[in-house]
């Protein structure tokens, strides 16, 4: 399995607070992802990262910025966190455009 | 713009039975294509990718999927069912330009004894 893990694993957290997500992957590979998935949409990527300090937004990043100062970590925060954004979120990583390895996501609930 | 139909949000067969999930894909470009399965309350594990070699691609846990351009499908078979194979099933295209995937909204496929 991809050395990717996501902190926390849970969290619950009430409307207009901060929330950071973290991924970190031992793997060293270049491109790292954040998707949410809820019901009836699949997966949808909030933002994505090139590289260090690379990064752009998804289908879906209002409401979510993205820092990656390390090759290894990408962090995801909710600025002000709102009850359409509980859902489950995955990291991904990729070393180049094919295969992408999914961590085991964090379940995100705002109250 | 790349996107993926799942045909069947539901799915359900009999243990031994065939499993077939469908799956059409619309990409301006030749397209990567691959199936991701998940396990209840885990992460998306990948079970086969299309990258223009074979178009018949073999995967994990006797999978195998099929790459027709003129029908501009990718459905996902197995011959024979396993309770264990009860799970979501993503059918995902390679889309943006910095090889973020576009997914399908996922089949559930149900194993009845």
């Amino acid at each position: 399995d991809a050395g990717i893990t996501q902190s926390p694993r849970h969290k619950v957290t009430e409307t207009g607070t901060p929330v950071t997500l973290r991924c970190h992957q031992t793997e060293n590979h270049r491109y790292m992802y954040w998707y949410r998935q809820d019901p009836g949409h699949g997966l949808r990527l909030i933002h994505y990262s090139y590289g260090v300090k690379d990064t752009d937004k998804g289908e879906v990043s209002d409401g979510y910025s993205v820092s990656r100062s390390k090759t290894e970590d990408f962090l995801l925060t909710l600025e002000s966190a709102t009850s359409s954004q509980t859902s489950v979120y995955f990291c991904a990583i990729s070393a180049g455009k094919v295969s992408q390895f999914f961590g085991p996501g964090t379940r995100l609930t705002v109250l | 713009a790349q996107s993926v139909t799942q045909l069947g949000s539901h799915v359900s067969v009999s243990e031994g039975a065939l499993v077939l999930l469908r799956c059409n894909y619309s990409s301006s470009v030749p397209p990567y294509l691959f199936w991701y399965v998940q396990y209840p309350n885990q992460g998306l594990q990948l079970l086969l990718k299309y990258t223009s070699a074979a178009t018949l691609v073999k995967g994990i846990n006797g999978f195998e999927a099929e790459f027709k351009k003129s029908e501009t499908s990718f459905h996902l078979t197995k011959p024979s069912a396993h309770m264990s194979d009860a799970a979501e099933y993503f059918c995902a295209v390679s889309g943006g330009s910095q090889g973020n995937l576009i997914f399908g909204k996922g089949t559930k496929l149900s194993v009845k004894p």
